[in-house]
């Protein structure tokens, strides 16, 4: 069984600081990986994706990935309170995504 | 911008009756995709359909459940013969080049209550 592993949190932060998300997944074969954002009764929502090793930057974002390690993560810079939600990692795993449990991020004002 | 769309938003079923989800795909995507997410739980996968065939499945996508392209446009989930454990958000989710290298894009969900 292929596995996406992630701590469910929830991971509180202050408005302006910086939130990290981590993941680790079984699969070594896996080639892709994403971060979905999700609000509470909401659809998964597209933040990044990244396939090679190393860190990819958009916005006040930077998903970092180490395959040797078998680890991604995800730097929110300047947090915002409209960043809480739940982020969840997931990865290629043949014909379909596997997604982990999901991090649950507080930003307080 | 595209988006992919699913019917109805809600639905409340009695248990035992037969449900259909429907999806409509980002047009030009060729890969199609059904999730679900139990209340509090994962996102888990149910199936993946490309060239009008299923191209995989999870355990959970048991003979309850079926798929279908009938027009070359929908996307439909048919869960034969409901049960309480089947409620659920039901997603569907489209991508052009499947998982590998390339992005799914999700609907906003169906969300099933069976009672």
């Amino acid at each position: 069984q292929k596995e996406v592993e992630q701590n469910s949190g929830p991971l509180s932060v202050p408005e302006g600081a910086i939130a990290s998300l981590n993941c680790t997944y079984s699969d070594r074969g896996s080639q892709s990986f994403f971060w979905y954002r999700q609000y509470s009764g909401k659809s998964p929502e597209l933040i990044m994706s990244i396939y090679s090793n190393g860190d990819k930057e958009d916005g006040r974002f930077t998903a970092q990935l180490n395959k040797a390690s078998q680890y991604v993560s995800l730097l929110i810079r300047d947090s915002q309170p409209s960043d809480s939600a739940t982020y969840l990692c997931a990865v290629n795993s043949i014909q379909k995504l596997v997604f982990g449990t999901g991090t649950r991020l507080l930003v307080s004002p | 911008e595209p988006e992919v769309t699913q019917t109805p938003s809600h639905q409340v079923t009695q248990m035992g009756q037969e449900v259909i989800l429907r999806c409509v795909p980002i047009s030009n995507h060729l890969y199609f995709y059904w999730y679900r997410q139990i209340l509090g739980q994962k996102v888990e996968f149910l199936v993946s359909f490309y060239n009008n065939e299923i191209s995989e499945k999870s355990e959970i996508f048991d003979d309850q459940f079926s798929v279908e392209r009938p027009d070359g446009s929908n996307f439909t989930l048919k869960i034969r013969s409901t049960k309480l454990e089947d409620s659920a958000m039901y997603f569907c989710a489209s991508g052009d080049q499947g998982v590998s290298g390339n992005t799914i894009y999700f609907g906003e969900g169906s969300w099933l209550t069976v009672v």
